[in-house]
């Protein structure tokens, strides 16, 4: 298995701009992660999905983003309008054991808005 | 408020044992307490995972006292290569929220 994949791994946009990140999980697996972190902040939760639906969204920032997963093999994270405070690298990890914490993370997608 | 806490740093040399304590005062009763070490630009890469007592894998060592407010890495013997960010994650008791603690950043020196 390739691993999780993350697209793009780099992206520069300016303010107000819509970005989308994508991510491909490790077949079979049936948990979704996305996460940012920053200097200031660290690693943080945004939100995950259990079998495509969303479980806990409260890590979300702002309604600016949102995140979707229309099937066991994709999904995407936006920022719609972009933010020069949204500069992170976005992280999407999966897992396919239940109350296991072990995730396999992507390479990521370093955000850096204008 | 769960409260998840690392030492910032730490340094080391070729061939020591490291011990690294997370503290963790609200984790959830049930859940496991895993460990991830990270190198610049690459994702989160886990290490080892525990419930209770004592984790040995083939590359750490996890202890975690009867009261799981806190946990213990030990790497064995760390070589140039171990240098990296090592960060501690639970589930938070109360909220039960995922919650990353804010690292360690471990240096080995020749």
């Amino acid at each position: 298995d390739a691993g999780v994949i993350q697209s793009p791994r780099h992206e520069v946009t300016e303010m107000g701009q819509e970005v989308t990140l994508r991510c491909k999980p490790i077949s079979g697996h049936d948990y979704l992660f996305w996460y940012r972190q920053t200097m200031m902040r660290g690693l943080e939760l945004l939100i995950y999905f259990n079998n495509n639906v969303p479980i806990d969204d409260s890590g979300m920032p702002e309604d600016r983003f949102s995140a979707k997963m229309p099937n066991a093999s994709f999904s995407t994270l936006k920022i719609q309008p972009s933010e020069p405070r949204d500069s992170a690298v976005y992280f999407c990890a999966s897992s396919g054991t239940p109350g296991s914490n072990e995730q396999f993370f992507g390479p990521g997608t370093r955000l850096t808005v204008l | 408020l769960a409260k998840t806490t690392q030492p910032i740093s730490m340094d080391s040399y070729e061939g020591q044992e490291v011990n690294i304590t997370c503290s963790h005062n609200n984790i959830a009763t049930n859940d496991y307490i895993t460990w991830y070490q990270q190198f610049p630009s690459q994702g989160p890469r886990f290490i080892i995972q525990g419930y209770k007592t004592k984790v040995t894998n083939e590359v750490a060592s996890l202890f975690i006292p009867a009261d799981r407010k806190s946990s213990t890495l030990s790497l064995p013997r760390v070589s140039l290569s171990d240098t990296a960010v090592y960060y501690c994650l639970h589930w938070g008791g109360s909220s039960y929220k995922l919650i990353f603690g804010s690292g360690t950043r471990l240096l080995v020196r020749p």
